[in-house]
């Protein structure tokens, strides 16, 4: 049981080139989420998915885009990057709310540090 | 929006002392409050967690408690050891899963 896997761990882009973060999950986990941290921000939601199939934006969503073909995997476009896009980026997964107590805390992949010269 | 504030920002204790970390919420709806530990270079993980249909949970030398009332909830590390020198992030859940907020971190500096 491997968790949540990010690729890579690090990556330098030039303003304008596009990429790819991926992460997988072998959790089974329906909920799954990208989030990026700033230093002084915390941890800001980019995008989210419930389930396969389904994709929806968070709080910055902007620059970015995703797919969930999979439940096992949510791969994060960067589409042309910029220097506003140098950030800590974490994928994230956990099961969706359940009423009857089951535990829908994250889980976070270990995280790709990008910096956009 | 639900707005969580996170204090302090920053905290130092002696190894051995207790320390807290409150966060306050603003949606009554709320329903779910886990706690991060991030260590230096590390992912965030989930260290405690509690439902708003309980006040407190503990697991071991930590515990989370929950005011529903007044909308906050806060984090209790007892006999503190150097190794719980982290950033802790509060989280909270309303609506639903997909709306969720973090506090903006504690980093909590244990001196031995």
């Amino acid at each position: 049981n491997a968790g949540v896997t990010q690729t890579p761990k690090f990556q330098v882009l030039k303003t304008g080139q596009s990429m790819t973060l991926q992460c997988a999950q072998d959790m089974n986990h329906e909920y799954m989420s990208w989030y990026r941290q700033d230093p002084g921000m915390g941890l800001r939601l980019i995008h989210y998915s419930v389930g396969a199939g389904i994709t929806d934006q968070g709080e910055v969503p902007n620059g970015y885009n995703v797919s969930r073909s999979t439940t096992e995997d949510f791969p994060l476009r960067l589409l042309s990057a910029a220097p506003s896009q140098t950030s800590v980026y974490f994928c994230a997964s956990s099961y969706n709310f359940d009423a009857q107590g089951r535990d829908y805390g994250y889980t976070f992949g270990s995280g790709t540090r990008l910096t956009v010269v | 929006g639900e707005n969580v504030e996170q204090h302090p920002s920053t905290l130092s204790v002696q190894e051995g002392d207790s320390a807290v970390i409150k966060c306050t919420y603003s949606d009554s709806a709320s329903n779910y409050f886990p706690w991060y530990k991030q260590e230096l270079g590390k992912r965030p993980q989930l260290i405690i967690d509690i439902r708003s249909n309980v006040g407190e949970k503990k697991d071991q030398r930590i515990a989370v408690t929950l005011n529903k009332t007044a909308k906050h909830f806060s984090l209790h590390i007892t006999e503190t050891q150097p190794e719980d020198s982290a950033v802790y992030f509060c989280a909270v859940h309303s609506g639903g899963y997909q709306k969720v907020t973090f506090g903006t971190g504690t980093k909590l500096q244990v001196i031995p």
